[in-house]
């Protein structure tokens, strides 16, 4: 969805080390989703966020909403390769439409 | 798990032919949506459903239509299949996405249209 922009697009990184995936909108996010999927698989919910401000971890994933409610970030400590696959953002801009950005696509290097 | 199932679950058909993918849900939920994914893009919304016969058009509607005649199903129909319309489909459902309420996925339907 043009409404919501991920960034990057794709990464490539070390085992071990620490990446941040961005969603960002021009409109105010009520509710913002992250999902995880495997190529060629179905959804799999992370967490979801809805205040100002909040944050919530899941292992060693970490989501936050940031204070305007207008950008998430996905933060991923010591990676791993079950860490990779696509990582998808999701928010409800209006009245109930949900859309997504575009995704990420995550590898991880052994 | 919550229960929602897409049917078929794989399909391929020719150029021209309708096609119509199935949404079941035994959550009572009253948002219904259908998805398309693609490489590149994401999901992208199609169609969704706020109630029975309460339909409205997402950011990529054109070639689709909807019918939702009762709580449990949600149909997407392709009139005329094309092979732009060659793509993953995934429905979801929500008793209130705004509430702070779990979005469900349902697996997903593989269409390939030649």
């Amino acid at each position: 969805s043009q409404e919501l922009e991920q960034s990057p697009q794709s990464l490539i990184v070390q085992e071990g080390k620490n990446l941040t995936i961005n969603c960002t909108s021009s409109k105010t996010l009520y509710g913002l989703y992250w999902y995880k999927q495997k190529y060629g698989e179905g959804l799999i919910f992370l967490m979801m966020l809805q205040k100002g401000g909040e944050e919530k971890s899941h292992e060693k994933i970490t989501a936050k909403l940031d204070e305007k409610k207008q950008q998430s970030s996905l933060h991923i400590t010591a990676s791993q390769p079950s860490h990779a696959g696509i990582y998808l953002c999701g928010a409800d801009i209006v009245a109930n439409k949900l859309v997504f950005g575009a995704g990420t696509i995550l590898r991880v290097k052994s | 798990d919550a229960g929602i199932t897409q049917s078929p679950r794989h399909k391929v058909t020719e150029t021209g032919t309708p096609v119509t993918l199935r949404c079941h849900q035994t959550e009572n939920h009253r948002y219904m949506y259908w998805y398309r994914q693609d490489p590149g893009h994401g999901l992208r919304l199609i169609h969704y459903s706020y109630g029975v016969k309460d339909t409205d058009k997402g950011e990529v509607s054109d070639g689709y239509s909807v019918s939702r005649s009762k709580t449990e199903d949600f149909l997407l129909t392709l009139e005329s299949a094309t092979s732009s319309q060659t793509s993953v489909y995934f429905c979801a459902i929500s008793p209130d996405p705004a509430g702070g309420n779990s979005i469900y996925f349902g697996e997903g339907s593989w269409l390939t249209v030649v």
